[in-house]
């Protein structure tokens, strides 16, 4: 099955700088690979997400991108705030039959912004 | 905008009794997915439906049994239940859209603890 690592597993950044986040995945037939953001006690909510056949995504302030060929991804956060703070996951889905999306996740990041 | 719906949030068992817990997905979402997030853990897949149709399996145990009704809501039974049981339970939904796989939408969870 799908493996997922995730790195860092914790992370401090100032405000204002930049936070990256990097994921690597086990299956080369992974083609949807979403980001969440899980705040204390509550769900995981997605963010931004990026299917195989686009090598990069941005949204205002967060960013993904991923290579194929190496099979990673990355999350990157510019211009951090203090409510980014957070535990990050990434995660994978193969889609090879109809029904079969269950995402795979990494082990998390815990970005704290430090004020 | 409508968000899935989890209940209850905090629920108390002992060891052998058996728990129920309600999903209602985002209005108009036809999928829902299980997800068991340990302690400091990554959410971990348990079982998905799709137009009430046990769609994918992952890792639930023998004990759970889960279905999905007739107005999409889904129900995860829980018996015999365990000390390493103890977790939070994620319900997850998607609708079927033009591109696959589709974004899931994860609700606030039900913090399940076995004493």
């Amino acid at each position: 099955g799908e493996n997922v690592e995730q790195h860092p597993s914790t992370l401090s950044v100032q405000e204002g700088d930049s936070a990256v986040i990097k994921c690597t995945y086990s299956d080369s037939a992974s083609n949807y690979f979403p980001w969440y953001k899980q705040e204390l006690g509550k769900g995981p909510q997605l963010i931004i997400d990026i299917r195989s056949n686009v090598g990069e995504k941005k949204d205002q302030r967060i960013a993904v991108t991923l290579n194929k060929t190496a099979k990673h991804f990355s999350l990157h956060i510019t211009e951090t705030q203090p409510e980014d703070s957070a535990v990050y996951f990434c995660a994978a889905t193969v889609d090879l039959y109809f029904g079969n999306e269950k995402l795979t996740f990494g082990t998390g990041t815990r970005l704290t912004i430090i004020p | 905008a409508a968000g899935v719906i989890q209940s209850p949030r905090h629920l108390i068992k002992e060891k052998r009794e058996t728990a129920t817990l309600k999903c209602y997905p985002i209005p108009r979402h036809d999928t829902v997915y299980w997800y068991q997030q340990g302690p400091g853990q990554d959410p971990q897949f348990l079982i998905s439906f799709y137009e009430k149709m046990q769609s994918d399996k992952g890792s639930i145990p023998d004990r759970f049994s889960a279905q999905q009704f007739s107005d999409y809501h889904s129900e995860l039974n829980m018996s015999s239940l365990e000390l390493g049981d103890s977790a939070l339970y994620f319900c997850a939904s998607s609708s079927r859209g033009r591109d696959r796989p589709y974004e899931q939408y994860f609700g606030p969870g039900t913090r399940l603890t076995v004493t």
